[in-house]
């Protein structure tokens, strides 16, 4: 079935760039997706981007997909201790009804 | 704008008991899932539900049952309870149409003892 990976652990110094990776196995998904959790907290949709699409840009937050290798990243720039979270990539498939498949989640940590 | 709320937010139950989650949406969502997090696991699909009355297996069903009489409202059910079953449990929504993202609530940690 469809694979979702990503690193377990990240860290970073405050005002530095983060680059979170997650590769996946599918080549029929359709669309791919960044979440955040906050501790205590749900699950919060950060970005997407579609899987006909290299670069998708929200502000601070820039998302890469190579279909080629099946590799998202989810660059967040000027990273803030407010960042500090466990981010989650998923992905749709195209034989899939609705359902995502997620990766284990890379926690973030930002230092000051 | 309520949205996705989730109740009781902690529960501790025994072994053996029956325990009920709530989920309740506002936004008329088609879509209802339920999921289950642990350390190591990620988030891993429980059930999920297309339409009031309409249900199927996740990737983890067995020991849970659901039921959506209405489109808000989908609760998961522990029939009876076991300490592999101790688990932070999400419910998500999501519409029909669209780019397919969903939406959470806070989240249930169930502690079963």
């Amino acid at each position: 079935g469809e694979d979702v990976e990503q690193s377990l652990f990240l860290s970073v110094r405050e005002g530095d760039s983060s680059v979170i990776n997650c590769t996946y196995t599918d080549s029929s998904s359709t669309y791919l997706y960044w979440y955040k959790q906050e501790p205590g907290a749900g699950l919060q949709l950060l970005t997407y981007i579609f899987s006909n699409m290299d670069m998708k840009q929200d502000q601070r937050l820039t998302v890469l997909l190579n279909k080629k290798d099946k590799h998202l990243s989810l660059r967040i720039a000027d990273t803030q201790t407010g960042d500090s979270a466990i981010y989650f990539c998923a992905e749709k498939s195209s034989g899939s009804a609705r359902q995502l498949t997620f990766g284990s989640g890379t926690q973030l940590t930002v230092l000051p | 704008d309520a949205g996705i709320t989730q109740s009781p937010r902690y529960k501790i139950t025994e072994t053996g008991r029956q325990v009920t989650l709530m989920c309740h949406q506002t936004w008329s969502h088609s879509y209802m899932f339920w999921y289950r997090q642990d350390l190591g696991h990620g988030l891993r699909l429980i059930y999920y539900s297309a339409a009031a009355d309409i249900t199927d297996k996740g990737e983890v069903p067995d020991g849970y049952v659901v039921s959506r009489s209405k489109t808000e409202n989908f609760p998961l059910t522990l029939e009876s309870a076991t300490r592999s079953q101790t688990s932070v449990y999400f419910c998500a929504s999501s519409e029909s149409g669209g780019t397919y993202e969903q939406y959470f609530g806070p989240g249930t940690r169930l502690t079963v003892t």
